[in-house]
């Protein structure tokens, strides 16, 4: 079975700081992988998504991620952070093909000014 | 394109009772999926409805059960509540029943007494 791995509970950074939430997962196959975003009390929100080719995905709200097949990460970056950044990030697995999305614990993000 | 949306926000239920949330798929997508997601913890996958027929489920009791109608909208239904059954219920819509980018709601936020 497949499971996701964000190793970061919780994380503060400066508000201009860049960022980089950690996601690892174990899967057989690559599977595709996303990065959804959830304010207090809200649902989820799809930042950005892969399936296949470029390694390098660009997503919503100025966030990208970078999939390494060698590493099975699928680490999310911004390289500069808002306040209104602040929210929990949490990535997740789909296996091709399959209906099922297995999500990672969450990683709380912080935001200083 | 109206996006998913999920009803009531929120419910207060005593141990025992039973309860019927309701969702509504985005425009033209024919799937969906349901998440239980505990405080403090990611998304766990409950079922997911195509064709008005059960469509994979993951680990839940038959206590929780669900139906999807003509015009793709689902239900949730949970008997014999739990202490444990707390959550915020999360709705996803996608265009295609396996290997697609899920939608999510704003939830249902359960509280069992």
């Amino acid at each position: 079975a497949q499971s996701v791995t964000q190793p970061d509970i919780h994380i503060t950074v400066s508000e201009g700081a860049s960022l980089e939430l950690r996601c690892n997962y174990s899967y057989g196959a690559t599977p595709y992988l996303f990065w959804y975003v959830q304010s207090p009390g809200q649902g989820l929100q799809l930042l950005l998504k892969y399936f296949s080719g470029d390694t390098l995905v660009q997503g919503i709200k100025g966030f990208e991620a970078e999939f390494k097949r060698s590493q099975s990460s699928f680490n999310l970056r911004k390289p500069s952070v808002h306040w209104s950044d602040a929210a929990e990030y949490f990535c997740a697995v789909l296996p091709e093909g399959g209906n099922k999305l297995t999500f990672g614990t969450g990683t709380q993000l912080k935001v200083e000014l | 394109e109206t996006g998913v949306t999920q009803s009531p926000t929120h419910l207060i239920k005593t141990r025992g009772q039973q309860v019927t949330l309701r969702c509504s798929s985005q425009s033209g997508h024919n799937t969906v999926s349901w998440y239980q997601q505990a405080l403090g913890q990611g998304p766990q996958f409950i079922f997911q409805y195509y064709r008005e027929e059960e469509n994979g489920r993951g680990n839940f009791p038959p206590r929780f059960s669900g139906l999807q109608f003509p015009n793709y909208s689902s239900e949730l239904n949970v008997n014999a509540l739990e202490l444990d059954d707390s959550a915020l219920y999360l709705c996803a819509s996608s265009l295609e029943v396996q290997g697609d980018t899920q939608y999510f709601g704003p939830g249902t936020r359960l509280t069992v007494l």
